[in-house]
């Protein structure tokens, strides 16, 4: 069935150096992928959703790529901040509106 | 800004007893819907709603009823809470002008006891 993976639970980087966050999914068909982010204590809000057209969507520094030939939508960023410490769902709409999550993956920023 | 509120943001329950938990939308939109959040399991959707009146089940509807009494107002309802039902709760809503962006509520965290 429709899946999505986020292999790495948790996450910790220095300030500074660059961030990747690992998403692939299953689908037999998917129109975007989005990646969502969830601050300590806040509800989760969207950063990032993946446009058809190939372009690759930016927010905050944040960008990610959709490579469909190997399903896969990892979330980068070339310098992490210690704001940038937070929960990221990689997830994809299905079905009728909606949307699969996967597991989820912490970020913790170190200075 | 879309909104959305949560009633009440945290609970403490006893075991058997019943528990709901209220959500309401001020986006008009269409689609509401109820997750839970455990660690290592991210967000699981419960139960959601296209309209009022009506309610489907999600990926883990076992021990939660929903209700949609108007566009803007969506429940869950635990109607013998148990230790495993010990989770954040969120509510979210969107709908086909948002392309599938779900605008979350700030939570509810329920402790069963």
């Amino acid at each position: 069935g429709d899946s999505v993976t986020q292999t790495e639970g948790l996450v910790t980087l220095t300030e500074g150096l660059p961030v990747m966050l690992n998403c692939t999914y299953q689908s037999t068909y998917s129109p975007f992928l989005f990646w969502y982010v969830q601050h300590l204590n806040e509800a989760p809000k969207l950063l990032l959703k993946s446009f058809t057209d190939n372009k690759r969507p930016e927010h905050q520094g944040f960008h990610a790529t959709l490579h469909k030939s190997s399903s896969s939508f990892h979330l980068q960023k070339s310098s992490a901040q210690l704001s940038d410490s937070a929960l990221y769902y990689c997830a994809f709409p299905y079905g009728n509106e909606k949307i699969t999550f996967g597991a989820g993956t912490k970020l913790t920023i170190k200075p | 800004e879309a909104a959305v509120t949560q009633s009440p943001r945290s609970k403490v329950a006893v075991t058997g007893g019943k528990v709901t938990l209220s959500c309401h939308q001020t986006n008009n939109h269409d689609y509401m819907y109820w997750y839970r959040q455990d660690t290592g399991h991210g967000l699981r959707l419960i139960h959601y709603s296209y309209v009022a009146d009506s309610t489907e089940k999600g990926d883990i509807p076992d021990g939660y009823k929903a209700s949609r009494p108007s566009q803007e107002n969506f429940s869950l309802i635990l109607e013998l809470a148990s230790l495993s039902q010990t989770a954040v709760y969120f509510c979210a809503s969107s709908d086909d002008r948002s392309s599938y962006e779900q605008y979350f509520g700030p939570g509810t965290r329920l402790t069963v006891l």
